[in-house]
């Protein structure tokens, strides 16, 4: 069985703290890794891919891949209550479906 | 503006009675995608298709059925729509089908099957 796991939350932070999201995935062979943000009633949004070790920065985001660890996080800085939402892990896995973990949910007190 | 359209965006039906959900996409992109949201059980995949004509099945496709005869509908048809199919439907589409995870998602449609 092929699985993406998040601690689904809720994760609450005050405003302006970092908040870290936490992903792992049971493929070895997966190769692309993505970060969605769900907001209560919305749609999935991309917010960030990773497909290579290490870190990736935009803005106030930064995804981290270990592939040896098969983990993946998300990091937010400066976190405002408008980050307050589900955040959904993604795992490409070769030749099968894109896996979404359950989610984790992020609430940012102001 | 670029999106992905869904319709009916709301729908209560009964048990039996076909139904068909349409999804549209305004940014040529060669991959499209049916999920399902339900509590606790997070994003399934249904079906998806690689490009025109060429349809898969995804995680959960009992009781679905998809057809991609042209590049911007993706509609998901169900046949005998039965309670366990109550739940929120996206519709989701990618430029390339190499970059499959790098999805723009529609709106969302709400079904209820009584």
């Amino acid at each position: 069985q092929k699985e993406v796991e998040q601690n689904s939350g809720p994760l609450s932070v005050p405003e302006g703290a970092i908040a870290s999201l936490n992903c792992t995935y049971s493929d070895r062979g997966s190769q692309s890794f993505f970060w969605y943000r769900q907001y209560s009633g919305k749609s999935p949004e991309l917010i960030m891919s990773i497909y290579s070790n290490g870190d990736k920065e935009d803005g106030r985001f930064t995804a981290q891949l270990n592939k040896a660890s098969q983990y993946v996080s998300l990091l937010i800085r400066d976190s405002q209550p408008s980050d307050s939402a589900t955040y959904l892990c993604a795992v490409n896995i070769p030749g099968a479906a894109l896996i979404f973990g359950k989610g984790t949910t992020l609430s940012v007190s102001s | 503006e670029a999106q992905v359209t869904q319709n009916p965006r709301y729908l209560i039906t009964v048990t039996g009675k076909k139904l068909t959900v349409t999804c549209s996409q305004n940014m040529n992109h060669e991959y499209m995608s049916w999920y399902r949201q339900d509590p606790g059980l997070g994003l399934r995949q249904i079906y998806y298709s690689m490009n025109v004509e060429v349809t898969d099945k995804g995680d959960v496709p009992e009781g679905y059925k998809v057809s991609r005869k042209e590049k911007r509908n993706f509609p998901l048809i169900l046949e005998s729509p039965s309670p366990n199919q109550t739940s929120l439907y996206f519709c989701a589409s990618s430029l390339s089908r190499r970059i499959t995870g790098e999805l723009f998602f529609g709106e969302g449609s709400r079904l209820t099957v009584l």
